[in-house]
């Protein structure tokens, strides 16, 4: 059972433009929503994180967008360049655990 | 100590043995968990540790698999005979516990895992 639903699987897009990554939750006794970055041969590093009572949260060339209602939660990179080269994924996490249930990634490829 | 660190950084075995891989977390986080990441896949749950009491197990975690934190500092993860399956890249984060309840999912820090090959 698939908790959160990313898209698309692979996003290639030119240097200095937007990438755009889709995630759907089912679960609405999740409370807290984290993107990560992940670089070959590294584990996951927080990127940017949003509560579902705010409905943008920016920080730098990163953008989160949450439509609560749809249950649907989208990262922005603005401007993009090569080195945001990685794999992204969006998360979520409720209870006392706080375990993170991650989507399934976006290998993002930024060409020069 | 900046960071979570992981041993061995890749294990290459034969199908039906036993191993164990370690994790040393930051030193001041309570929290301490395993995450299981096949090919082209998000990390999923397995077991978190706070302190040293092992408090949640996913249904991923067989009878196969065993975790320790014993004196809630470094932990293991042991995998006795060893399948096909397995193979993975084997994640530890830590996290320290924070004020207001913990409701923070903030704070995780990963290591750069285990990549495990099962022959």
């Amino acid at each position: 059972q698939q908790q959160v639903k990313q898209s698309p699987q692979s996003l290639i897009v030119q240097k200095g433009g937007i990438s755009i990554i889709n995630c759907a939750y089912e679960n609405t006794a999740f409370d807290y929503f984290p993107w990560y970055q992940q670089f070959p041969g590294k584990g996951p590093a927080l990127l940017i994180a949003i509560r579902p009572d705010v409905s943008e949260k920016k920080e730098g060339r990163f953008t989160i967008s949450f439509n609560k209602s749809a249950k649907q939660f989208s990262l922005h990179i603005m401007d993009s360049q090569p080195g945001d080269s990685a794999t992204y994924f969006c998360a979520a996490t409720r209870g006392s655990a706080r375990q993170l249930t991650f989507g399934s990634g976006t290998q993002l490829t930024v060409l020069p | 100590d900046t960071g979570v660190s992981q041993d061995p950084r890749h294990k290459i075995t034969k199908r039906g043995q036993n191993v164990t891989f370690r994790c040393d977390p930051i030193s001041e986080h309570n929290r301490l968990y395993w995450y299981r990441q096949t090919l082209g896949q998000g990390p999923e749950f397995l077991t978190y540790f706070q302190n040293e009491a092992q408090l949640e197990k996913s249904r991923l975690l067989s009878d196969r698999f065993s975790a320790e934190r014993p004196k809630g500092s470094f932990s293991t993860l042991e995998i006795q005979r060893t399948e096909q399956g397995d193979s993975a890249m084997y994640l530890c984060a830590s996290r320290p516990i924070l004020r207001g309840g913990n409701r923070d999912g903030y704070g995780y820090t990963f290591g750069s895992g285990t990549r495990l090959t099962v022959v």
